[in-house]
């Protein structure tokens, strides 16, 4: 398995609305990554788990909450969302969690779940 | 100025002709590099990685220039199906956990 799944693949939910977005891979990769993705511009970084530990913030808003329960999942739990929150959400993973992992072999991404907020 | 710099195109290329496009970077403590490609509303896909000694895969050829801080992208033959916008995409290492950083990425438009 070579793939990164992500679920739900669209989601429409309004702004008092409390949702979660889940990543999931078989790998055996140690480092998952959260991006976000607005239209016609490159992905952003949102979080890193290493080791199913986070490693980085990337001074997300409160109302983005990332979770590891496991080293094949990672979930973004959403509260209170703007309109402007809405875009791609692209998680990625690669192969340890000692932010070498994407030295050689790059990161896999899922398809992301394109958010919108209304 | 951007850390990974693209040229945004579009570099609209005839069926069959070669195109080739730049990337340059800031941090000379990058330490690999990558070509991804993403097609509309689609996730990147690692297009290849790029060596210090240039590498080929099929019709792509990549090309690390360190000195000069670009990696460069040419496709021979283009096909329709190369249309897409291509990331350059830069791993600054361990000391940097790994972090990507993303071109704003070129578009390519192969025509009939």
């Amino acid at each position: 398995d070579t793939e990164v799944t992500q679920t739900p693949k669209h989601l429409v939910m309004g702004m008092t609305n409390k949702k979660s977005l889940k990543c999931e891979q078989h790998m055996g990769h140690r480092a998952m990554y959260w991006y976000k993705q607005k239209a016609k511009k490159p992905p952003e970084l949102m979080f890193v788990y290493s080791y199913e530990k986070l490693s980085i913030n990337e001074s997300v808003p409160s109302r983005f909450s990332p979770e590891c329960p496991n080293s094949s999942l990672l979930n973004l739990h959403l509260h209170a969302l703007q309109p402007e929150d809405s875009a791609l959400y692209l998680c990625a993973s690669s192969q340890d969690g000692t932010g070498q992992g994407g030295l050689d072999y790059g990161y896999t991404f899922g398809s992301g779940t394109r958010l919108t907020v209304v | 100025r951007k850390e990974v710099e693209q040229d945004p195109g579009p570099f609209n290329v005839p069926e069959g002709a070669t195109v080739a496009f730049n990337c340059t970077y800031s941090n000379s403590a990058s330490q690999s590099f990558f070509w991804y490609r993403q097609d509309c509303r689609k996730e990147p896909k690692l297009l290849m990685s790029v060596y210090s000694s240039g590498n080929e895969d099929g019709r792509f050829t990549a090309q690390l220039n360190r000195a000069s801080q670009y990696i460069s992208l040419l496709i021979r033959d283009s096909k329709l199906s190369d249309s897409a916008t291509y990331l350059c995409v830069v791993n600054l290492g361990p000391d940097s956990w790994g972090k990507l950083q993303f071109g704003a990425g070129t578009q390519v438009v192969v025509t009939p």
